[in-house]
């Protein structure tokens, strides 16, 4: 069975860090890009940012650019978001997202969710 | 960066009802669009990819059609599990976009 499960969230202060982990299993995780969406309290959902699944390309939403860092192990099967310098706007509802295909170059649907983890700046 | 616009944000209907949702994106993205259906305290789901091809496993009373700017999902026959919100997302380039979402209600 094809699943992704976050782990990671918590509680932080503004300014704070916190790192999120996605690990996977049931699929080729190598050969997928892999995202991070969020979805703050009562809001919709925000694409945050991508990982390729070959070559090593990232991309970032300017609201997380030079603050979050997303990488891969492919040998752990694992997705990480490492989150630097949190403010409180960064609070949501973290999602692990799969892409549809294997070797999507300019983005794809996301057809497996992780269960989410919550994430909550506050002081 | 590419827009989303999504109408309604909401929707009343009743089981049985046709129901259509729009989405446009501020600039063309041929057919790379994407429908999901998110239901409280769950995680989205993907009914609708390509614009209007229906992701496996997903009801055929569930259609996508539209390609460039202007897209629309439609639910033939409206069924109690229905009652969600409802998301496009366009996959042409980054930065991916969602729409603000519809949320289907019950009349």
């Amino acid at each position: 069975e094809v699943q992704l499960l976050e782990s990671g969230g918590g509680l932080a202060q503004p300014g704070g860090s916190l790192r999120l982990s996605c690990a996977a299993s049931g699929f080729t995780f190598s050969s997928y890009a892999m995202s991070w969406v969020r979805q703050a309290p009562g809001k919709g959902l925000e694409w945050v940012s991508t990982f390729s699944g070959s070559g090593g390309s990232t991309y970032y939403a300017d609201s997380v650019k030079g603050r979050f860092i997303i990488s891969r192990d492919n040998s752990k099967n694992t997705l990480y978001l490492q989150m630097n310098s949190l403010r409180v706007e960064d609070t949501a509802v973290y999602y692990c997202a799969k892409d549809r295909y294997s070797g999507s170059a300019g983005g794809d649907a996301f057809n497996i969710w992780g269960q989410g983890t919550i994430v909550t700046v506050s002081s | 960066d590419i827009q989303m616009t999504q109408s309604p944000s909401t929707l009343s209907a009743s089981v049985g009802d046709r129901v259509t949702i729009t989405c446009r994106a501020s600039q063309t993205i041929s057919t790379w669009l994407a429908w999901y259906q998110q239901k409280p305290g769950k995680a989205p789901k993907l009914l609708i990819y390509k614009a209007s091809s229906l992701e496996t496993g997903v009801p055929s009373r569930f259609s996508g059609s539209g390609s460039g700017t202007e897209f629309t999902l439609t639910i033939s026959s409206l069924q109690p599990d229905d009652f969600a919100t409802y998301y496009c997302q366009h996959y042409n380039s980054y930065p991916l976009t969602f729409g603000l979402g519809t949320k289907v209600e019950i009349k």
